[in-house]
C-alpha cells in the first residue's frame, strides 16, 4: 500500500525567503503525486500534480515540485514566500485498487510566514 | 464551471443521533469520494462512488454509509453518532488525471 511522509509538521519562514516543504512517498507502482493547500475553515485546493512526463511540475501561486524517483521524494518549493502562503499543505499519493482510487495523504505541514 | 458543493457547512448533533451530508460534484464528474479530517487522525478515506456503485471503502465502522444518485450527487450518513465523529467531512470529485477537487466541507460537532 502507498504511504506518504511529510517531514516537519510545522515550518516557519520569513516573508521573501525560500519555502521548502518535504514529502517522501512509498509506492509499489509508478505514483501519481499531488500537493494540496488548505486555508482555515476551507476545503483542500489542488496546488499541483505529477502524473507522467516532466519531473519538475509547476503549480498555482508560484509553487513547484520535483519528482525524484531515486529518492522517492516530491518536495514542494516556492522561491519567495508571501504572507498569503500561510496555510496547511498536504502531500498525497494516488492508491489505485481494482479501478477504484483513493488518495493517501501525509499528515500535513503548517506553514507560518514571519513578517 | 461550478465547484464541488457540500451542504450543510456546519451542524451540531448530540450523541446517538444520525446525520446526512450532501455533496454535488463538478458537472460531468462521475466519481465522488468522501474523506474525514480530524486533528488527530488527519485525512482519512471513507469511500468512493462511481456511477451509483461503491467502488472502494476505507476502514470505518458500518455506522458510516453513503450512496450516489443517478445525477452523481452523493450523500453520506452517520448513524448513532459518537463524540469521536466530530470532524470536517470533505467530499471530492475526480478529474481526468486522478486529481481530486474538494468541496469546502461539512463541519460536524457532536455534543
Amino acid at each position: 500500500a502507498q504511504s506518504v511522509t511529510q517531514l516537519g509538521s510545522h515550518v516557519s519562514v520569513s516573508e521573501g525567503a525560500l519555502v521548502l516543504l518535504r514529502c517522501n512517498y512509498s509506492s509499489s507502482v509508478p505514483p501519481y503525486l499531488f500537493w494540496y493547500v488548505q486555508y482555515p475553515n476551507q476545503g483542500l485546493q489542488l496546488l499541483l500534480k505529477y502524473t507522467t512526463g516532466a519531473t519538475l511540475v509547476k503549480g498555482i501561486n508560484g509553487f513547484e515540485a520535483e519528482f525524484k524517483k531515486s529518492e522517492t521524494s516530491f518536495h514542494l518549493t516556492k522561491p519567495s514566500a508571501h504572507m498569503s502562503d500561510a496555510a496547511e499543505y498536504f502531500c498525497a499519493v494516488s492508491d489505485r485498487v481494482q479501478g477504484a482510487q483513493k488518495l493517501v495523504f501525509g499528515q500535513g505541514t503548517r506553514l507560518t510566514i514571519n513578517p | 464551471k461550478a465547484g464541488v458543493t457540500q451542504t450543510p457547512r456546519y451542524l451540531i448533533k448530540t450523541r446517538g443521533q444520525q446525520v446526512t451530508l450532501s455533496c454535488s460534484p463538478i458537472s460531468g464528474h462521475r466519481s465522488v469520494s468522501w474523506y474525514q479530517q480530524t486533528p488527530g487522525q488527519g485525512l482519512q478515506f471513507l469511500f468512493e462512488y462511481f456511477s451509483e456503485t461503491q467502488r472502494n471503502k476505507g476502514n470505518f465502522p458500518g455506522r458510516f454509509s453513503g450512496r450516489q444518485f443517478s445525477n452523481s450527487r452523493s450523500e453520506m450518513n452517520v448513524s448513532t453518532l459518537e463524540l469521536g465523529d466530530s470532524a470536517l467531512y470533505l467530499c471530492a470529485s475526480r478529474g481526468s488525471s486522478g486529481e481530486l477537487f474538494f468541496g469546502e466541507g461539512s463541519r460536524l460537532t457532536v455534543l
